[in-house]
Order: structure tokens, then sequence, then C-alpha cells
């Protein structure tokens, strides 16, 4: 069954430590996204890659690193520059499908500064 | 600069009433729209979408409208449902392989 896997569900960072969150999926999509999602703040793209070994700055990419190696994996570091790292982060994939096309997300991934 | 607006943070709505949430979007580029539903600490999930060439889409309980020369798209619920309590995002496709742009979601809430 396809789909985004998400991992951990759950994480907590000490101050100044890097930590990386998981993303893989097995949809054969080409596209893959970084959002982060803030208490009234929507979701807001951090990174995004539209081809293997290719990624692009979102709106709110400062502190935080990607890799694109393989096609089913976007790895997202959060990097100790990062100054307020505590919220949801959401991965997502797509294809263009026609005129328009959707995302597929997983299931998030909670980060928390301890 | 927000392109995609959802103005109204929070939205009650009683259980068989009509729920309507709105989108304005500013950019006359966009030709896709989309609605997500998301609960609490789970990812969004797509719900409907519409074209920019249609003014309607409906999928069971849910219908889209969207008004071009206002910018304005809606989501209509009938009958509203309390596991339609969830943060609705409405999105739009700038032209090209350019990333979705969300609005910052409005929060229904169904009550029985």
């Amino acid at each position: 069954d396809g789909g985004i896997t998400q991992s951990p569900k759950y994480l907590f960072r000490k101050e100044g430590q890097n930590v990386t969150l998981s993303c893989e999926q097995n949809l054969n999509h080409d596209a893959m996204y970084w959002y982060r999602q803030d208490p009234g703040q929507g979701l807001r793209l951090i990174y995004y890659s539209q081809i293997v070994n290719d990624f692009q700055k979102g709106d709110i990419a400062e502190g935080y690193s990607v890799s694109r190696e393989k096609k089913e994996s976007f790895p997202l570091t959060v990097t100790s520059a990062q100054k307020n790292p505590t919220a949801f982060y959401l991965c997502a994939s797509s294809t263009p499908t026609g005129v328009g096309y959707g995302y597929t997300f997983g299931s998030g991934t909670r980060l928390t500064v301890v | 600069d927000q392109q995609v607006k959802q103005n109204s943070p929070s939205l009650s709505v009683q259980e068989g009433r009509i729920s309507i949430l709105n989108c304005d979007y500013t950019n006359s580029m966009f030709d896709y729209f989309l609605w997500y539903k998301k609960y609490p600490a789970e990812g969004p999930t797509f719900l409907i979408s519409i074209s920019s060439i249609k003014d309607k889409n409906e999928d069971g309980r849910f219908t889209v409208f969207l008004n071009k020369s206002a910018k304005h798209l809606s989501l209509h619920i009938v009958p509203s449902q309390p596991g339609d309590s969830a943060v609705y995002f409405c999105a739009a496709n700038p032209s090209g392989n350019t990333p979705l742009v969300f609005g910052k979601g409005t929060r229904l809430s169904v009550i029985a």
C-alpha cells in the first residue's frame, strides 16, 4: 500500500543539537516537500525538491538543511541555527496530473526543544 | 505577503446545518485550487479541488465554488457532521511546478 512515512512521530531535541527527520515515500512521486505548522501560521514551506539531487529553499529555510539522494527519501535536518524549532513538521509528495496536482502528506513529526 | 487568505480562524456550526468556509486569493495566475482537511497530530488529507475553468465542483456533501472575478472560493459542507470538525486549508496551484500556496486554515467545530 503506497504512502508517505515520517519518523519519528515525536522527537525531543536539546538546545544546540542537530536532529534529522525522516521522510520516505513509495508512491513514485518526483516532487517532495517539507512544511512546518505552527498555531495560527498555517503550513509554511521549508524546502522542496522536484527531482533527485536537486532542491530549493522555501519561505522559511533558515536553520534547516535537506538532501535528496534517492527519489524515495527527503530527510530534513533541523540545525542548531534554527532558533525556534518546536513545531509540527509535515512532509508531502506529489506528481503533476493534468491541470493541477495535489499532495499526499505524511502523518507528521512533532519536534520539541527541551 | 499572503497570496491565499482564510480570514476566519475558526467557525462553529450546529450538526445538520451548512458550513461555509471562505478563501480569497490575490494572484490571478492561480489555475487550480484545493481544499485539505486536517485532524490534530495528523497530516492533511485532500478533500476536493476545482479548476479555474469551472465555477463549481461537487463531491457528496462537499461543494467548492469559485468566483474568479472576485478571486474568491468557498467550501460548503451540507449537512455538517461532528466528524467534520477539523482544520481546513485552502491551497492554490501557481503556474508551472512551483509548490502549492496554502492559507492559514480555518478550524471548523461542528456541535452536536
